[in-house]
């Protein structure tokens, strides 16, 4: 079946720095991932879709500049939190929806998540 | 506006007592409504894809039915290990997935 892996599962870091999250689809090839947060006991917040070779479409609200998304080949797309403070701290997750026209090309593939924690 | 609302928010079943969730929704051309079971700290897990009303999907104790307003997730005789949250999400003409709030399922023995 379809696997999506992301790492890290979990990162700590001092505010002013930035987080490097990553999202491989691990047998399959996505030309989109979608990157979701989510609060504690809320669902999941569609922060931006991330196409391969092309550049990544926020969701209103979401500040480009802050997160930094780069989908540089099939299989891999990466988050970057710049700057992060500490109401950056969230369950960060990505999602890849696998190329292709059959029905298993609808389906969302979602790692396991990040837990961001800025100090 | 596409939309999604599920409910109840949370619900305390016995171990076998059957119930339904339900996640009702709006959209401008429906390409998908799926049922996803997120464990805590974990991604969400792919349960069903409906795709049209009166379509209907099973697996073990749990299965999902759509109409053209809404989806029901039935679960028959649950088990303590059926708890988890349960998200409802729609897929839209605009190739976006919208996310309901969730149910939150606790199953007592």
């Amino acid at each position: 079946g379809a696997v999506v892996s992301q790492h890290p599962s979990w990162v700590i870091c001092k505010s002013g720095t930035s987080v490097k999250i990553e999202c491989r689809s691990l047998d399959f090839q996505a030309t989109t991932m979608f990157w979701y947060r989510q609060f504690p006991k809320q669902s999941l917040m569609l922060m931006a879709t991330s196409n391969e070779g092309s550049k990544a479409t926020y969701e209103q609200g979401v500040e480009k500049d802050k997160f930094l998304i780069n989908h540089a080949s099939l299989t891999l797309s990466t988050l970057t939190v710049t700057s992060a403070h500490p109401e950056d701290s969230s369950f960060y997750i990505c999602s890849a929806r696998r190329s292709g026209a059959d029905s298993g090309a609808n389906v969302l593939t979602f790692g396991a998540g990040s837990r961001l924690t800025v100090l | 506006e596409d939309q999604v609302t599920q409910s109840p928010e949370a619900l305390r079943l016995q171990e076998g007592e059957s119930s339904s969730l339900n996640c009702s929704y709006t959209v401008s051309g429906l390409r998908g409504l799926f049922w996803y079971r997120q464990d805590p700290g974990k991604g969400p897990e792919f349960l069903f894809t409906l795709y049209s009303a009166g379509e209907e999907k099973e697996k073990e104790r749990l299965k999902a039915t759509l109409t053209k307003k809404e989806s029901f997730l039935h679960i028959t005789a649950p088990k303590p290990e059926d708890s988890a949250t349960y998200l409802c999400a729609l897929r839209s003409n605009f190739n976006k997935f919208y996310f309901g709030s969730g149910t939150k399922l606790n199953v007592k023995p």
